[in-house]
């Protein structure tokens, strides 16, 4: 069947090193995917999106790599800090609806 | 600037009650949309609206209804409330429905007994 998903549940980093989050689609026709952090008790919040003519696309302290021959979606944030904790959710735009996948928790360890 | 705001933050039902869940940006977005989030799932849509007088069925759309007549406003009804439907439901906006980010309102939380 179709999914979002992520490899991962749960993610400890310490604080100051690089954090990598990875997502996986199944659905070769999607041509948009965006990353959301939600803190608890609030609604996601947009990090950043990638359109499917694209490898990569960074942000500020925030990278995001696409690689369609296997169907992969990463979020890479860098220098990660106490304040990235977070649940972090990737989406893709699957025949005009976002559809997102379970999401990967975020611990950073000071 | 608001963005997008949902009301209550906090309900309470028994089951086979009626109620609305608000949500209104301010804007001036095209497209909005609920969703509904579970216990360890991501969120999954329920209704959209592509912009005012048209709306459309997303997931999981069963036992929910909404509207959309003006472009501020978007609301959701629960016409008989089951302890199934007991979640956070999230409202969305975006400019568009082509490829832009949504933007989310902080949620409803729903307990139905």
């Amino acid at each position: 069947g179709e999914s979002v998903g992520l490899h991962l549940p749960t993610l400890s980093v310490q604080e100051g090193d690089n954090s990598i989050i990875n997502c996986a689609y199944s659905n070769s026709a999607s041509d948009y995917f965006i990353w959301y952090k939600q803190e608890s008790g609030k609604g996601p919040q947009f990090i950043i999106d990638i359109r499917s003519n694209m490898d990569k696309r960074q942000g500020q302290r925030v990278t995001v790599l696409l690689n369609k021959t296997v169907k992969h979606l990463s979020l890479q944030i860098a220098a990660t800090q106490p304040g990235d904790s977070a649940v972090y959710f990737c989406a893709e735009k699957r025949r005009g609806k976002l559809i997102f996948g379970q999401g990967t928790e975020l611990s950073v360890k000071p | 600037n608001a963005g997008v705001t949902q009301t209550p933050k906090f309900q309470v039902l028994k089951t086979g009650q009626s109620m609305t869940l608000q949500c209104a940006q301010d804007m001036n977005h095209e497209y909005m949309s609920w969703y509904r989030q579970d216990p360890g799932m991501g969120l999954r849509l329920i209704h959209y609206s592509v912009g005012a007088g048209i709306t459309d069925q997303g997931e999981v759309p069963n036992g929910y209804n909404v509207s959309r007549s003006t472009t501020e406003d978007f609301p959701l009804r629960l016409l008989s409330a089951a302890p199934s439907q007991t979640s956070v439901y999230f409202c969305a906006s975006s400019y568009s429905s082509r490829n832009q980010p949504q933007h989310f309102g902080d949620g409803t939380r729903l307990s139905i007994l």
